[in-house]
């Protein structure tokens, strides 16, 4: 059973860099699972932010993907997200979610985070 | 502005049935039998309720079930009960340049 967690500041400065973890347990981050991110803004719908396998391949929404970049620790059994110049449209609970390799739908999710950007 | 075209909110009464539609274009939805419905009750992570187009994740209860016509993905709620008041998300995989897109969400209310 995969259990995601994440974490990270809570409030970020406009302009600032917004990073958050997702810490995975119940199988190791080397297992055939995609390990995605994805966001949603106070009151709105959801949004894909991007995912990573930890062989090093990885996909970006175009939208986002001048900004973003999402890593992977094996010796943590964690991955990360980072964004950066973060404005006011960026505040958004942002969620760690998985997908078994091969599928192309999000089975597990992280209870998310709430990042709000402010000064 | 999304991708995929949900309704905003969908009602019935306990013991319905109703339908959420989700249209998207021919290379997406159209092109892959890949939709996946999440429900998302407040301040709660999403939860995959069906995928590929109609298969059910196990614990999922049979009375959500799935299909697709041409662009538009469907995700009917038979024998509607009070646990099923909650946000509903379709997701598509739109190929190797987008891959995921949501709908903006069906809010559905019980009655």
């Amino acid at each position: 059973q995969v259990q995601l967690q994440e974490s990270g500041p809570g409030v970020v400065k406009p302009s600032g860099t917004l990073s958050l973890t997702c810490v995975v347990s119940g199988v190791s981050i080397s297992s055939s699972n995609w390990w995605s991110w994805v966001r949603q803004p106070p009151g709105k719908g959801l949004e894909w932010i991007g995912e990573i396998y930890h062989s090093g391949g990885i996909n970006y929404n175009p939208s986002l993907k001048s900004r973003v970049t999402i890593s992977v620790d094996k010796s943590k059994n964690q991955c990360s997200l980072k964004m950066t110049s973060v404005t006011a449209a960026d505040t958004a609970v942002y969620y760690c979610a998985s997908i078994i390799s091969g599928m192309v739908h999000f089975d597990s999710w992280g209870q998310g985070t709430l990042v709000t950007v402010s000064p | 502005q999304s991708a995929l075209t949900q309704p905003a909110s969908v009602s019935g009464s306990p013991g319905q049935s109703i339908t959420i539609s989700c249209t998207g274009t021919s290379s997406g939805v159209g092109s892959y039998n890949l939709v996946s419905w999440y429900q998302q009750h407040p301040g709660k992570a999403p939860k995959l309720m069906i995928y590929e187009g109609g298969k059910r994740p196990s614990g999922v209860s049979n009375r959500f079930s799935g299909s697709k016509s041409g662009n538009t993905a469907s995700l009917t709620i038979s024998g509607l009960q009070a646990e099923d008041e909650a946000d509903y998300y379709c997701c598509s995989y739109a190929g190797s340049s987008t891959f995921y897109v949501f709908g903006a969400g069906t809010t559905v209310t019980v009655l």
